[in-house]
Parts: structure tokens; sequence; C-alpha cells
């Protein structure tokens, strides 16, 4: 069973940026697909973009495309998600989750980002 | 592209059944077999409950069901237990390496 552990809750001042790891274990890294999803204060869950490090490839929604950017790193099993320029409208908490392809299976405890000057 | 259209709430008193609704387009719950619902608490990650439509992942009872119909999906939870009391969230592929998911459901139980 994969368990995946994130980083913790971040502050960042509007026009910064932002990165969030989520740590793998219970799996090979290079065998694994993960997704990011990002929930605002009350509001529904929202889906970023995707990496299978064995392909070294990310795909992001288009909403976030040229301002988020998702590595992993095999050495220490962990996958990065990392956003610039921020807004305040980027305060949300920030999940990762396996990607088995057709859904999303196990999942991160969260990261919270409050964006704020 | 939109999120799919969930109903804000539904509510069932115990030992009855609920079904929340979960509504795309040809586009994406109409022309895909990978929709998905995920039960969220107050605070907590998301959990699935079912996957390509109608699949229960193990450990999920049985009393959570799931069909669809053209370009509308729907989840059925039976014999409603007090513990079912959760956001939950309809998700599916939309093509071109996109994912939508719906506006989330709070379902309460009276």
């Amino acid at each position: 069973q994969v368990q995946l552990v994130q980083s913790g809750a971040e502050v960042k001042r509007p026009g910064s940026s932002v990165k969030v790891a989520c740590k793998a274990s219970g799996g090979t890294l290079s065998r694994l697909a993960f997704t990011w999803v990002r929930q605002a204060p009350g509001q529904g869950l929202e889906w970023m973009g995707g990496i299978t490090p064995m392909f070294g490839t990310a795909k992001y929604a288009q909403k976030f495309q040229g301002r988020v950017t998702i590595t992993a790193d095999e050495s220490t099993s962990t996958v990065y998600m990392e956003v610039t320029s921020l807004k305040s409208e980027d305060s949300a908490v920030y999940y990762c989750a396996r990607d088995m392809t057709t859904w999303f299976d196990s999942w991160g405890q969260g990261t919270r980002v409050t964006v704020s000057s | 592209q939109s999120a799919l259209t969930q109903p804000p709430s539904a509510s069932g008193s115990p030992g009855q059944s609920v079904t929340i609704s979960c509504t795309g387009t040809s586009s994406d719950v109409g022309s895909y077999h990978y929709v998905s619902w995920y039960q969220q608490y107050p605070g907590k990650a998301p959990k699935v409950m079912i996957y390509e439509v109608t699949k229960r992942p193990s450990g999920v009872p049985d009393r959570f069901s799931a069909s669809k119909s053209g370009n509308t999906a729907s989840l059925t939870v039976s014999g409603l237990q007090a513990e079912d009391e959760a956001t939950y969230y309809c998700s599916s592929f939309a093509g071109n390496n996109n994912w939508l998911f719906g506006g989330g459901t709070n379902l309460t139980v009276l």
C-alpha cells in the first residue's frame, strides 16, 4: 500500500513561489504516477496536473500551464509541485495522490498554502 | 472546461437511500468510462469510493453503488449510516490529459 506524506504548511507573499513535497513509501517511484489537486477554503477540488516519473514528463491543466511545475526525484521517492507568481487566490490545501490512470488512489494529508501580504 | 455539476446538498434518514447526481457533457462524463467518486470529511483528504463508474475499491462498503447514463453519473448510498455524513465529489476524465471534479455534495444524515 503506497503512502504519501506531504511537507508542512507554508505562508507566502504574493508574487513569490512555493514548492510542496510529497514523499512516497511502499512502492517504487518509477512504477507509480502522481497527480496534484487543490482545494481553496470552502471550495471543491481542482485538478492541477500530474507526472509519471518513469517517463519524466508532466501534464498540466490548462489553467496552470506556465505557472505550475511538477517534478520527481526518484532518489528520495519524492514528487514536487511548484507554483510561481502566487496570488491570494492560490491560498488552498494542496493534495498529492497516486494516479491509477483512471482514478486517484492514496492521497497525501494535504499541505495548506496561505498567500498573504 | 467547467466543473461537473452536483447538487450542493442531499440528505436522508438512517437506513434510507440517497442518490447524488453528477452532470457533465458529451466531452467528459458522456465520453469516458472514467468517472470516480470521492468521500471527504472536514479537514481530511478525499477517499475514493467508486472508480471506473461502478467499481468499488477493496474496503468500501457495498452500500455504495454508482451508475452512469449519458452525460450524468450517479452515486447511491443505501442503508444510510451516521458515518456516511460527508462531502462527496465526482470526477471524470475530460480528454487531452485533463480531469474535472464536481463542486461537491454535502450529504447530511438526519
